[in-house]
Formats: C-alpha cells, sequence, structure tokens
C-alpha cells in the first residue's frame, strides 16, 4: 500500500530535550515537505527537499533540522525543542514531473507536546 | 506569509446543498491544489489545476481557477455528511513550486 508513515504519532517531552521525528514514504517520490499545524494558522511549510541530498527551507525553519540522505526518508529534528514548537505535524511527499509538482501525500501526523 | 486565504473560514450548510469555498491568493503560481482534512488527520489532495487551465472537475467537485484575480474556487454538489471536514487550498510558486503555502482553511459542516 502506498502511504507515508511518521513515527511518533504522540510525543510529550521537555524543553531542550533533543527529539527526531522520523517520515518515510514507499513511493519513490522525489519531492518530501515538512508542515506544522496550529489553531487559526493553517499549515506551514518548515522546510522541503527536492530528491536526495538536497532541502531548503520553508516558511518557518527556525529551530528545526533536517537530512535527506535516503530517497524514503525524511527525518525532522529538533535540536532543542522550546514550548512554542508544540504542534501538529505533518510530513508529505510528491512526484515532480516536467509539469511541477503533482499530488502531495500526508502522513497521519505526530502531535508533539513541549513542556 | 500566507499565500492562500480561503473564505470564508467557516460553513454550515443542509445536506444535499451545495457548498462553494473560495481562494485567493498573492503572487503568480503554476498550480493550485485543494485537499480535505477530516478533525485532525492527515491531508488528502482532492483536485490540482494547473495555471493553465480555467475549470476542472472531479466527481461532485468543481474547481475554477481565475488567474487574473488571483483567485480559485472550490464547489461541493449534494453535500453529504461525509463531506464535513476542513478544505485548504495550496498553491506552488510559478518560479519556485517546490515551496507550498497553505491557506488557513474552510471548515465546513453539513447539518442532517
Amino acid at each position: 500500500e502506498a502511504q507515508v508513515t511518521q513515527n511518533p504519532r504522540y510525543l510529550i517531552t521537555v524543553t531542550g530535550k533533543k527529539l527526531t521525528v522520523t517520515c518515510s514514504q514507499n513511493m519513490n517520490h522525489e519531492y518530501m515537505s515538512w508542515y506544522r499545524q496550529d489553531p487559526g494558522l493553517g499549515l506551514r511549510q518548515i522546510y522541503y527537499s527536492m530528491n536526495v541530498e538536497v532541502t531548503d527551507k520553508g516558511d518557518v525553519p527556525e529551530g528545526y533540522k533536517v537530512s535527506r540522505k535516503e530517497k524514503r526518508n525524511f527525518p525532522l529534528i529538533l535540536e532543542s525543542p522550546s514550548p512554542n514548537q508544540t504542534s501538529l505535524y505533518f510530513c508529505a511527499s510528491s512526484l515532480r514531473t516536467s509539469g511541477g509538482l503533482n499530488e502531495q501525500f500526508f502522513g497521519p501526523g505526530t502531535r508533539l507536546t513541549v513542556l | 506569509s500566507q499565500q492562500g486565504e480561503e473564505d470564508p473560514q467557516a460553513l454550515s450548510i443542509q445536506e444535499g446543498e451545495n457548498a462553494t469555498m473560495n481562494c485567493s491568493y498573492k503572487t503568480s503560481i503554476n498550480n493550485l491544489q485543494w485537499y480535505r482534512q477530516n478533525s485532525g488527520r492527515g491531508l488528502v489532495h482532492l483536485i490540482l489545476i494547473r495555471s493553465n487551465e480555467r475549470e476542472k472537475h472531479s466527481g461532485r467537485l468543481r474547481v475554477t481557477l481565475d488567474t487574473s484575480k488571483k483567485s480559485s474556487s472550490l464547489l461541493i454538489t449534494a453535500s453529504r455528511a461525509a463531506d464535513t471536514a476542513s478544505y485548504f487550498c495550496a498553491t506552488g510558486g510559478r518560479l519556485r513550486d517546490d515551496k507550498i503555502i497553505f491557506g488557513k482553511g474552510t471548515r465546513l459542516h453539513i447539518l442532517p
């Protein structure tokens, strides 16, 4: 089954404790992206990747890191989480053609609480 | 920065009626997509319309795009209870369509 998986689905942590949220897709998509969703603000793009070893900042990259060592995986790293990073996080992937990006497939989300 | 802005923010209609949501954006785009989200779950892609298209249909969905007004609309005909969800538009820029910007969404509630 074609899917995007994220782990963990729920996480409660404390300020400053490094954490990683994993994202994996099995559709051989070149494009992967991370978003955060906050009430009243919609989804905002954190980082995205056009292909292996190629990453770029979205609208809200501060406090986050990503890596793309393999095509299927795109982990999101919070080196020193703070309470303002409490949010619902989504990973997504997409096929890229000559006509541009196609539909994005989203993971189920990771609800993160930073105390 | 917010590119797409949906209107209205919330909409309640009777089952069987049509629902229309609008999206406005600010810069030139390569394509515009509509997504549905059920109660905090992952987003599901509904339809993609490219900048050289004016209208697109998919089942009970009809999307229009007016690049001169920088706006798009999503029409759901003959609404059902299962259509209750939040709907988002997302744009990819003409020069950098890999940078995706979502609107804040329209919450649609279908009344029985």
